[in-house]
């Protein structure tokens, strides 16, 4: 069956520089969502989005954008990155009560 | 959402069923729990979820009490490869703006299964 996919699946990238993440979320699942996980630290929500429009917001820094495209594909933009920003980045997707999650993107920030 | 207590760690031997215990004394009517795990860095995955009546699936039982304060999610014959982080997550269906909210983690219960 057809899974959340997340590209790339690692990036490693300079202080204060730009990274997108993207996310392709399981075919007609309308609902979109993205974490952020720090090292040893457990999953946190930071936004989501329902039919390209956003939904639900957590703790996503202001340096941190996200949208979502009229094929449901969603990018997560992060600028001005910082040490503090590594972590493992997840995408899920959603048609109802169940969320299925991808397999991650690895930020590490040098 | 409601807040969720759960204990830091478990263990279980490989092939013995696996409870895994939950309290959430503060959840209201309209909300659900559900169950996740994380197996080490991959993406969380879905268990089982439930409102008040008893669930079942090819993964696991959840088991709600009836104050629906506690529930407990039981893996039946515990493998190797069930050792993870088992998420015990309060959620209302609530949709603000259209689509659910997101899931709030807390610490979890890492479970061991020992050979």
């Amino acid at each position: 069956a057809a899974g959340v996919i997340q590209s790339p699946r690692h990036l490693i990238k300079e202080k204060r520089e730009t990274a997108t993440l993207k996310c392709y979320p399981i075919p007609r699942h309308d609902t979109v969502y993205w974490y952020q996980q720090g090292p040893g630290q457990d999953p946190q929500f930071l936004i989501s989005f329902y039919e390209k429009m956003q939904s639900d917001k957590g703790s996503i820094p202001d340096r941190f954008s996200a949208q979502q495209f009229s094929d449901y594909h969603s990018e997560l933009n992060m600028s001005s990155l910082e040490l503090g920003d590594s972590a493992l980045y997840f995408c899920a997707s959603s048609p109802d009560l169940q969320t299925f999650f991808g397999q991650g993107t690895r930020l590490t920030v040098v | 959402d409601a807040k969720t207590t759960q204990p830091t760690s478990m263990d279980c031997a490989e092939g013995r069923a696996a409870n895994l215990p939950c309290n959430h004394s503060t959840i209201s009517g309209n909300e659900y729990v559900y169950w996740y795990r994380q197996i080490h860095s991959q993406g969380p995955q879905y268990i089982i979820h439930g409102l008040k009546n008893n669930e079942t699936n090819e993964m696991a039982s959840l088991i709600i009490t009836e104050d629906r304060k506690s529930s407990t999610l039981i893996l039946p014959h515990a493998t190797l490869r069930d050792t993870a982080v088992y998420y015990c997550i309060v959620r209302g269906y609530l949709y603000s703006g259209g689509g659910a909210d997101g899931l709030t983690f807390g610490k979890g219960t890492h479970l061991i299964i020992q050979p």
